[in-house]
């Protein structure tokens, strides 16, 4: 079955700390896959994507995701972590197939201790 | 308009009432999605439209919800005889291509958030 799990259900850094947050996802096929966040009473909205080509992809606001195919993994990463990144993390993923739905992670809660 | 809005923001229902949800997309948005996010959860799919057609309603939890965008913009979702465990945030997403392998990426609107008591 296609699912996406994110290991972390809460993570808490303080500020200028490296973050990373783990995302596998399980699908049959070749996949798009998508890093989306929530901020404090905001909508969901786009962080960054991977469609193709460069398995190293970047995003706004200094993110960057890595997708390792061996590892079924899709990590997101950002060097120095601000007070303004506490926010709700999802991992999702789509498989190419025609109309396919994307499938969205339970979510990672970041918080940054100023 | 500028943005994804859905209606109401907050829906309290007893149990056993029936609830109605709008969403309406960005201007031009032929692909419109419905997700239901469950406290402490990510978004769980319902369905899906391209223009007035429901090419996916394979998330739809039972046959007490019905969805419809029956000209191809505004959007409904409609849960009968509401029970405890529909309560969650119906969230309403659109993307201006079809989902045809597409990798459009989706603009959410803040949700409903429906209590049933």
């Amino acid at each position: 079955a296609q699912s996406v799990s994110q290991h972390n259900h809460h993570v808490i850094l303080s500020e200028a700390a490296s973050l990373e947050l783990g995302c596998n996802y399980s699908y049959g096929g070749t996949v798009n896959l998508f890093w989306y966040v929530q901020y404090p009473g905001q909508h969901l909205q786009l962080l960054l994507k991977y469609f193709s080509g460069d398995p190293l992809v970047k995003g706004i606001k200094g993110f960057e995701a890595e997708f390792i195919k061996s590892k079924f993994s899709f990590n997101l990463r950002k060097p120095s972590v601000q007070w303004s990144d506490t926010a709700e993390y999802f991992c999702a993923a789509k498989g190419r197939s025609s109309a396919s739905k994307i499938i969205f992670g339970s979510g990672t809660r970041l918080s940054i201790r100023p | 308009g500028a943005g994804v809005s859905q209606s109401p923001r907050y829906k309290v229902a007893k149990r056993g009432q029936d609830v109605a949800l709008r969403c309406d997309p960005i201007s031009g948005h032929v692909s419109l999605f419905w997700y239901q996010q469950a406290l402490g959860q990510g978004p769980e799919f319902l369905t899906y439209f391209q223009n007035e057609a429901q090419l996916d309603k394979s998330g739809l939890p039972s046959d007490r919800f019905f969805a419809e965008r029956p000209e191809g913009s505004v959007s409904t979702l409609k849960i009968q005889r509401t029970q405890q465990e529909d309560s969650a945030v119906y969230l309403c997403a659109s993307s201006l291509a079809p989902q045809t392998g597409s990798n459009e990426k989706l603009f959410f609107g803040s949700g409903t958030q429906l209590s049933v008591l």
